[in-house]
């Protein structure tokens, strides 16, 4: 298993100013995943992020919007840029899910409630 | 694709009652199928899985069965307790990659 160390943990930010999220993994994991929940809705993928290359985004994201940064094996940051009330939502964290010799369950931080106001 | 449908909520019963939280999905290939559930101001936590057809993930006196002539993961739990007040989400992951496909969630509150 992976314990996932994730903060802030909720925040209130004004619109057009941008947010980092920090996510600490205590052990070393290609992969991580960044999550958003949006009010009432389901989990949605937003990129994944590996170590020494550049993040993956999912359709209807972009690095502009969503750029993140993952300098080692066991760290990685989200930043939501330039913030409108629309990007209010639960962001999360995640590391696990392999490929190949069989899928394995995935493990989340604890979330960051963010509203833009 | 991928999706997965899950029972909407809120779902509320009362301390001791059986609970069914339907959950059925659409894949490729043969995805593995996941319970997590959301605890109030905590992430989510893996509470069961099933990785084939036919198998049976149990834990903490929760069920579910992957079947996949339904097409089906039913979370079941014979008597349900005020601790297990929740979000439960039904998960599938694909074995051609690593990503997750979650249900919109199922809000449960257990009245004493």
């Amino acid at each position: 298993s992976a314990v996932i160390s994730q903060k802030p943990s909720r925040d209130i930010c004004q619109r057009g100013t941008s947010l980092t999220i920090q996510c600490q993994v205590d052990s070393q994991v290609t992969m991580m995943f960044w999550y958003r929940q949006q009010p009432g809705q389901s989990l949605t993928l937003i990129a994944t992020a590996n170590q020494g290359s550049e993040a993956t985004y999912e359709s209807g994201f972009v690095i502009d919007k969503f750029p993140i940064s993952r300098p080692n094996l066991t760290f990685s940051t989200l930043t939501v840029s330039n913030m409108s009330p629309e990007d209010s939502s639960i962001y999360l964290c995640s590391v696990g899910g392999g490929t190949g010799w069989g899928s394995t369950e995935a493990f989340f931080g604890q979330g960051t409630r963010l509203t833009v106001v | 694709g991928n999706s997965v449908t899950q029972m909407e909520g809120p779902v509320t019963l009362s301390e001791e009652a059986f609970l069914t939280i339907n959950c059925t999905y659409t894949a490729t290939g043969y995805p593995s199928l996941f319970w997590y559930v959301q605890y109030p101001g905590e992430g989510l936590q893996l509470l069961l899985k099933a990785t084939k057809a036919d198998d049976k993930g149990s834990n903490k006196g929760f069920e579910a069965t992957y079947r996949k002539e339904t097409t089906s993961f039913h979370l079941e739990k014979g008597s349900v307790q005020v601790s297990d007040s929740a979000v439960y989400f039904c998960a599938l992951s694909s074995n051609t990659g690593n990503q997750f496909y979650f249900g919109t969630g199922t809000s449960l509150t257990v009245i004493p």
